[in-house]
């Protein structure tokens, strides 16, 4: 079966310093890959997906970047850290028409 | 583009009522899948039952059932009897033949 983890599951960060947010996913190959960010209000946005190694789809310019390094491992970065970065950081993936599944989510911090 | 609204921004019941939440979406794709997640205080996005487009037929599972109308756009969860453990944020998402698109999510707060 699969899973999908993402660490730290809570970082508190000061502002101005750098980020890494890591999503890897087991038990499958090829999956497509997302980063969202929920902040309080709780809706869900979009940040960044992935179709493979190396290629990555920006819905929305921003602080942040990631990267896919690896087929099943999903990256989200930042160089410096604003206080409106903070939130809730979930990852997800799906096969191709598939079901979206998530991770666990990290809680971001900025100070 | 497509859209998915979630009129209802928060619900509060008392334990054993029934409760629906409704989920209007648009789209101009043809083919499309439609979903609902919870999303429990402990934050992760869990997945409650996926829809085809061509599919309409209705379904149940235990306390829950959900009704896609594809007349009136609409997809619909009802849960009966609802219990405590119910309290969540609920996402209604529609895909069609790109990105998952989520509405604003309800919140359901069951009291004992």
């Amino acid at each position: 079966s699969q899973t999908i983890h993402q660490w730290p599951a809570t970082l508190v960060q000061p502002v101005g310093s750098p980020l890494s947010l890591e999503c890897t996913v087991e038990g499958t190959s090829n999956p497509n890959l997302y980063w969202y960010r929920q902040a309080a209000g709780r809706g869900l946005q979009l940040l960044f997906y992935s179709v493979g190694i190396g290629q990555i789809s920006s819905e929305v310019p921003q602080n942040l970047s990631a990267s896919r390094p690896q087929d099943r491992q999903f990256i989200l970065s930042s160089k410096k850290l604003l206080l409106s970065d903070s939130g809730f950081y979930l990852c997800a993936w799906n096969l191709p028409t598939g079901t979206q599944y998530f991770g666990p989510g990290t809680r971001l911090l900025v100070l | 583009a497509q859209k998915v609204t979630q009129a209802q921004t928060e619900i509060s019941v008392v334990e054993k009522e029934d409760v629906t939440l409704d989920c209007v979406y648009e789209t101009r794709d043809t083919t499309y899948y439609l979903f609902w997640y919870k999303q429990p205080p402990s934050g992760e996005l869990v997945f409650l039952i996926r829809r085809n487009s061509f599919d309409e037929q209705n379904e149940i599972s235990g306390r829950y059932s959900w009704n896609f109308q594809k007349s009136t756009s609409s997809f619909n969860f009802t849960i009966t009897a609802s219990q405590v453990v119910d309290s969540a944020v609920y996402f209604c998402a529609l895909r069609g033949y790109s990105t998952l698109t989520f509405g604003k999510g309800t919140m359901l707060l069951v009291s004992p």
